[in-house]
């Protein structure tokens, strides 16, 4: 069965204070994987998507990876503002729509 | 471009009533999916739609119907709402099916409580 699991489920820094999400992934002939943000009371706000194992993408303060098990999200000198929940996906085995990991919360003070 | 437009943002339901979920895109995007997200749980598939006239269930259909008449909406109707049913549930879109460079674009959700 095609399964994404993402930890920690929530995650607390200090502003400035670099750390890593994880996303774990079984599913067969991968097709790509997805990330999102979604801000609370809002939709998931499209991210990156990796395709191949090495695979590195850069947005601000955010960098995803891919190998052939796992992406993480790398968030480096963290802000306030970055605290959303983050949710991983990977399409299911017919292609057909994406399946989505529970999300990891994170939640940046200053 | 509005993107995915969700109406209503809010609802609550008696048990055994009926409800539309309206969902419209602007994208011209072929591919249309309604998800629902339970509190703790990742996003769940209930029906998808390659085309206007083409659906498809999903992960969790049970208790809902669609239907896609125009390239551009695609309703979710529950009939009989049960407690269940009290989720937020999201419309997305794409231009193709998930892959490269098809990723989703998602609505702001409607809020559902069945009480």
């Amino acid at each position: 069965e095609d399964q994404v699991t993402q930890s920690p489920e929530a995650l607390r820094l200090q502003e400035g204070e670099s750390s890593s999400l994880n996303c774990s992934y079984t599913v067969s002939g991968l097709r790509g994987l997805f990330w999102y943000r979604q801000d609370p009371g809002k939709g998931p706000e499209f991210l990156f998507t990796l395709y191949s194992a090495g695979e590195e993408k850069e947005k601000e303060r955010l960098k995803a990876t891919l190998t052939k098990k796992e992406s993480f999200l790398h968030i480096t000198a963290p802000k306030p503002e970055d605290s959303a929940t983050y949710l991983c996906a990977v399409p299911n085995q017919a292609g057909t729509a994406l399946i989505f990991g529970k999300g990891t919360t994170l939640s940046v003070s200053s | 471009n509005a993107g995915v437009t969700q109406t209503p943002k809010f609802r609550i339901l008696k048990i055994g009533q009926s409800m539309t979920l309206q969902c419209t895109q602007d994208m011209n995007h072929n591919y249309m999916y309604w998800y629902r997200q339970d509190p703790g749980m990742g996003l769940k598939l209930i029906y998808y739609s390659v085309g206007a006239g083409i659906t498809d269930k999903g992960e969790v259909p049970n208790g809902y119907n669609v239907s896609r008449s125009t390239t551009e909406d695609f309703p979710l109707r529950l009939e009989l709402a049960a407690p269940s049913q009290t989720s937020v549930y999201f419309c997305a879109s794409s231009y193709n099916l998930p892959g490269y460079n098809n990723e989703q674009f998602f609505g702001p959700g409607t809020r559902l409580t069945v009480l």
